[in-house]
């Protein structure tokens, strides 16, 4: 079975520009929840989907976005880029909603900022 | 609130077991999760426990759960130097927003 797939692995932006992250659930999975991991800060929830909509959001500003599309895969969109976004941002997917339902992570896209 | 607290480091020797703690002040978390990361890679999960147990035990790994104290252990038997990588304890709590908080990650360091 394949895991949470994430592209592209690294991306290089500089500021003010907008980056496009992607993600693969595992087959049969309906939930998909992004986070960022960047240096000094931990590991910060983002967002959620769940079924093509959006579940619940983390504390960040409007510029990050995204949606997931009808096959359950789904797209972060940073907009506005600033140089604290650089950071990786990995991708988790679950069976459906629900505490008892683990998360599976990807592998990660690094986007760094110049 | 919701706020996970880990030791930030930890050296074993191979052979040796390894025990990995965790705080975490939310009382109402229902799942406890412990994932590992090795450099360059995303998150694996390990284990997780349903808040109304005490121990879960899977091969290598021993899940113990104090819940009073809200003190979450990870122990790793016959830690070998493959172990060696920064593991996350993290929670999630009953709000059913399936959102999990983590602590900043334990990196623990094996030698021969």
């Amino acid at each position: 079975e394949a895991g949470v797939t994430q592209s592209p692995t690294h991306l290089i932006k500089t500021r003010g520009q907008q980056a496009t992250l992607r993600c693969s659930p595992i087959s049969g999975h309906t939930s998909v929840y992004w986070y960022q991991q960047a240096l000094g800060l931990g590991l910060q929830f983002l967002l959620w989907y769940d079924e093509g909509e959006e579940r619940n959001r983390g504390n960040f500003p409007p510029r990050f976005s995204g949606r997931q599309f009808p096959n359950y895969s789904s797209e972060l969109n940073v907009n506005a880029l600033e140089l604290e976004d650089s950071a990786l941002y990995l991708c988790a997917s679950s069976l459906g909603p629900g505490d008892n339902q683990p998360q599976h992570f990807g592998d990660g896209t690094r986007l760094s900022i110049l | 609130g919701e706020d996970v607290e880990q030791s930030l480091f930890l050296s074993v020797r191979e052979g040796d077991s390894s025990v990995i703690n965790c705080t975490y002040t939310d009382s109402s978390s229902t799942y406890l999760y412990w994932y590992k990361q090795e450099p360059g890679a995303g998150l694996q999960l390990l284990t997780y426990i349903f808040s109304n147990m005490d121990m879960k035990q899977d091969q290598r790994l021993t899940v113990l759960l104090n819940k009073k104290d809200k003190h979450l252990s990870l122990r790793i038997a016959d830690t070998q130097t493959g172990d060696s990588a920064i593991y996350f304890c993290a929670e999630t709590p009953p709000s059913g927003y399936s959102t999990l908080t983590f602590g900043k990650g334990t990196m623990l360091l094996v030698s021969p």
